[in-house]
Parts: C-alpha cells; structure tokens; sequence
C-alpha cells in the first residue's frame, strides 16, 4: 500500500459544479497536511494546510478525518482557471522522516 | 516574494555524462528537499539537508547519485554517470522543520532533465 494515495482522475466537471478529491494516508501519527496544485510543466504551489478543525479559503475547503485517515479538498463554483493536478502532502510522523510526502495526484479539468 | 530558485531550467545531455543541478533556498528556511517527479513514479523524495547536514538519502540511488550543501544558500544534486532512467524534472523545495514538525514546503521551478 502506497504511503499516501489519490484517485488520478481525471475529474472532468462543468463550471460552477462542486467537485470533491479526497486523500488517505497510511500513517496514523501524521501530523501535518497539505493541499498543492501543480499546473502542467510548473512547480507545485501550495494551495493550503489542513487543519484538524477543517478550514476554509474562499471556494477551497478542506477536511481533515483522522479516524479514516484521510483528507479532502472541496471545491465550490470550479472556474475554468482551478484546472489542474492536486497533490495532497502528508507529514509522516513517527518514521523518522521529516519530510512531505506527496501523492501522486488528481487531475481536474473544469470545462465549459 | 521569496522563492528558490533552481538552475538550469533544462538540459539536455547524452547518457553517461556528469548533469549538476544547483539550489538556493529561501533564506530562512532550515531544510532543503530534493524531489523527482516522473508521470509513472510521481513526486518522490531523493535527500533532505537540515541545517545544511545531511538527514535522510535513501530515496537516491547512491551508485550514482550525490547531494551536497556547501553553504546555506547552495544546495547541489549531481549524477555522474547519468542514464537515460533519470530522465525527469528534479524539484528543490524548502522549507522550516523542526522536531515534531514540518512546514509547508516552496519549490523551484524544477530542472527538467532528459538523458538520452
């Protein structure tokens, strides 16, 4: 099992549609968690933490479940410009690793 | 706005040639991560510095691959030989960790790397 997985898509939505991606990661002592967008052939940026609250950044929320382990990013009222990979980012505490760990990613392609 | 910057942005080179990729992190951030990124394998982790010390390579093939930090504004990534399997797009990031944590991580443009 990968450490942190994502469904690839891609997710093909309409403008204005919701659209949901979720993550799971394997270790339960995780702390910290990511969501990243990658447009094609650019740098990921960061898109925001996740909190264990949840939080909020405009159209973007995002969840964390730590029974499930898993995180999610939700988007509101998608705009052409949110197309692109989302990389969800996990801290694996506990292993010794003080780094992120990335999934592989899931396109979404908002059309018109 | 601080960013890390990368050199070179591309480059193209034939297979057993030496290929440096060179870092500067954003001042202010105590670890420097090397990243590749293939579509078949994803982002995955090569070495980390803290501090400028090395902490973890075991995501690099040591045969041919090497990581330095010579100063806290330069963090390099050399193979020697290169092969055509390490055609991908080398991503620097930076960032703060401490003990128990780590803070979000900023990238560099990445170099893409084709070997043929």
């Amino acid at each position: 099992r990968k450490e942190v997985e994502q469904d690839p898509g891609p997710f093909n939505v309409p403008e204005g549609a919701t659209v949901a991606f979720n993550c799971t990661y394997s270790n339960s002592a995780s702390q910290s968690f990511f969501w990243y967008r990658q447009d094609c052939r650019k740098e990921p940026k960061l898109l925001m933490s996740v909190y264990s609250s949840g939080n909020e950044d405009g159209r973007f929320t995002a969840q964390l479940n730590r029974a499930s382990q898993y995180i999610s990013l939700l988007i509101r009222d998608s705009k052409l410009s949110d197309s692109a990979t989302y990389l969800c980012a996990v801290n694996m505490a506990g292993t010794g690793r003080r780094a992120l760990t990335f999934g592989s990613g899931t396109r979404l392609q908002v059309q018109p | 706005d601080a960013r890390v910057t990368q050199t070179p942005r591309h480059k193209v080179t034939e297979m057993g040639q030496e290929v440096t990729m060179r870092c500067q992190p954003i001042l202010g951030h105590n670890t420097v991560f090397w990243y590749r990124q293939t579509m078949m394998q994803g982002l995955e982790l090569l070495a980390y510095f803290r501090n400028r010390a090395p902490l973890d390579d075991s995501g690099m093939p040591k045969d041919r691959f090497s990581a330095e930090m010579p100063d806290a504004t330069l963090a390099t990534l050399k193979i020697q030989p290169s092969e055509p399997r390490d055609s991908a797009v080398y991503f620097c990031a930076s960032g703060l960790v401490t003990t128990g944590d780590v803070s979000p991580l900023h990238f560099g443009n990445g170099t893409r790397l084709t070997v043929t």
